[in-house]
């Protein structure tokens, strides 16, 4: 069945850096969604990306869906203790509204 | 606007035991999914909803688990006999009709029950 695995699996950095994960889907997707969980709390819906190559920015956050349609990418311009929590893709295949989520990736500021 | 509401909060059951899980949407919102997340994993799909039918139950363990949502609004999960492997938090999420320039369909979620099997 459809995978989605996202890279790193935990990231510290100090406040400032920057940060970046990358999502993989095993299969094709029609749409890629991005949520952020933070500590105790449960996922809170970022952005959808549709189109391939599409690129769409929310302040400090960047986020890529590959040309193929089976990759994706975060990007977070100096971070902020805010920032903190987990980082889930979840991408759905044409023709259906199932959503798979990633593996996460956890990421943690350090100020 | 409410939120997605789900009882109880945490559930502490031993193993064998039926337990039962409550989901009320947020209104007008007619998908309606139950996700499974494990402590350090991403939430795993368990059954979704368009309106009262089921339209993707393939990943629920059928033998143990089962749901419904009756009149298309609410949503109840059950698992009998629970099994120790069952800890977990179990989220509902929610999604509106995909509207162009209004909704692309994301999902908004509970805030989970945590499930404890001894």
């Amino acid at each position: 069945g459809q995978q989605v695995m996202q890279i790193p699996q935990y990231q510290h950095v100090q406040e400032g850096e920057d940060f970046t994960t990358y999502c993989n889907s095993s299969t094709t997707l029609s749409n890629i969604q991005w949520y952020k969980q933070r500590p105790g709390g449960h996922p809170v819906f970022l952005i959808q990306l549709v189109k391939s190559g599409e690129v769409k920015k929310q302040k400090r956050l960047t986020f890529q869906f590959g040309e193929a349609k089976k990759n994706s990418s975060l990007h977070i311009t100096a971070t902020q203790t805010t920032d903190v929590g987990t980082y889930f893709c979840a991408g759905a295949t044409a023709g259906t509204y199932k959503y798979i989520f990633g593996t996460g990736t956890r990421l943690k500021v350090l100020a | 606007e409410a939120g997605v509401v789900q009882s109880p909060r945490y559930k502490i059951i031993e193993k064998k035991q039926p337990v039962a899980f409550w989901c009320n949407p947020i209104s007008g919102h007619n998908t309606l999914y139950w996700y499974l997340q494990n402590l350090g994993q991403g939430p795993e799909l368990l059954i979704r909803y368009e309106n009262e039918e089921a339209v993707d139950d393939s990943q629920l363990p059928k033998d143990r688990f089962s749901a419904e949502r009756l009149k298309g609004v609410d949503s109840t999960l059950k698992i009998q006999p629970a099994e120790l492997g069952d800890s977990a938090v179990y989220l509902c999420a929610s999604s509106p009709p995909r509207l162009a320039g209004i909704s692309v369909g994301e999902l908004f979620f509970g805030p989970g029950t945590r499930l404890t099997v001894l």
